[in-house]
C-alpha cells in the first residue's frame, strides 16, 4: 500500500462544482502539502500544514481551501470550480528538517469542464 | 523571490552520460534537492545537496556551488527507464525555509 494515498485519481466535474480531494498518510509525519502540476509551469505550491492547527498559503491558494482533519488527513477543497483548475494535483509530507525530502502521493487528475 | 531554470528537454543515448543543468537566484539558500518524474507518475527524490561539492549514489550524482547559484544532476550508464522529468527544488529564507520552491523540470528522452 501506499504510504501517501490521495482520492480519487480522476475526476471530472462541471465548472461552478465544489469538489474535494483528499489525501491520507500512514507515514507518520507531520508536515502536509498540496501542490499542482501544469504543462510547463511545474509543481506549484497550493497550502501547506506543518501540524493540525497549522494552515498556510502557498503560491497559489486562490479559489482553494484547505483542512486538516487529523496528523494523517489532508484535504483540498475548490469552492467553485473552474476549467483553468484543471490540472495534477499533488499531495505531499516530510518531516521537520532542512534536508528532509518530500514524499508524494499518486496524484489526482482533475479535469473541469 | 526564486528563479530557477533548467532546460525544458534533453535527449541522449542508451549507454551515454547526460548532465542536467539547474541554476537558481535566490535569498539564504539552504538547500537543493533533486527529483525524479516518470510520465503521471509521483515525483520521487534523487538527491539532495547543501554544500559545495559532489554527492555520488550509484548512476546518480549531483554537483553544486553556492556561489554559482548552479547544480547539476549527471547521469551516467544511461537506460531507457532513466526517461522522465527531472526536477531541481531549492528550499530558501523567501519561504520560511518550510517549503520546497521548483523548477519547471527537463524531460529527459533516452534513445536506444
Amino acid at each position: 500500500d501506499a504510504d501517501v494515498t490521495q482520492t480519487p485519481r480522476n475526476r471530472i466535474t462541471k465548472t461552478g462544482k465544489r469538489i474535494m480531494l483528499e489525501c491520507s498518510q500512514t507515514k507518520g509525519h507531520d508536515r502536509m502539502y498540496w501542490y499542482r502540476q501544469d504543462p510547463g509551469l511545474g509543481l506549484r505550491l497550493i497550502y501547506y500544514s506543518f501540524d493540525v492547527k497549522d494552515i498556510n498559503k502557498g503560491e497559489i491558494s486562490d479559489g482553494y481551501s484547505v483542512s486538516r482533519q487529523a496528523q494523517a488527513k489532508f484535504s483540498l477543497s475548490l469552492e467553485s470550480a473552474i476549467p483553468n483548475q484543471t490540472a495534477l494535483y499533488f499531495c505531499a509530507t516530510s518531516v521537520g528538517g532542512l534536508d528532509s525530502e518530500a514524499f508524494f502521493g499518486q496524484g489526482t487528475r482533475l479535469t473541469v469542464v | 523571490g526564486q528563479n530557477i531554470d533548467q532546460p525544458t528537454e534533453m535527449t541522449a543515448t542508451e549507454g551515454a552520460i547526460v548532465q542536467i543543468n539547474c541554476t537558481y537566484q535566490t535569498s539564504g539558500f539552504n538547500g537543493l534537492f533533486w527529483y525524479q518524474q516518470h510520465a503521471g507518475e509521483a515525483p520521487t527524490f534523487l538527491s539532495y545537496n547543501v554544500l559545495d561539492g559532489l554527492e555520488e549514489k550509484g548512476r546518480f550524482s549531483s554537483f553544486l556551488s553556492r556561489s554559482k547559484g548552479y547544480s547539476y544532476l549527471l547521469l551516467k550508464e544511461l537506460q531507457m527507464k532513466d526517461s522522465a522529468s527531472y526536477l531541481c527544488a531549492v528550499r530558501d529564507r523567501a519561504s520560511g525555509y518550510s517549503t520546497l520552491t521548483f523548477g519547471k523540470g527537463t524531460m529527459l528522452l533516452v534513445s536506444p
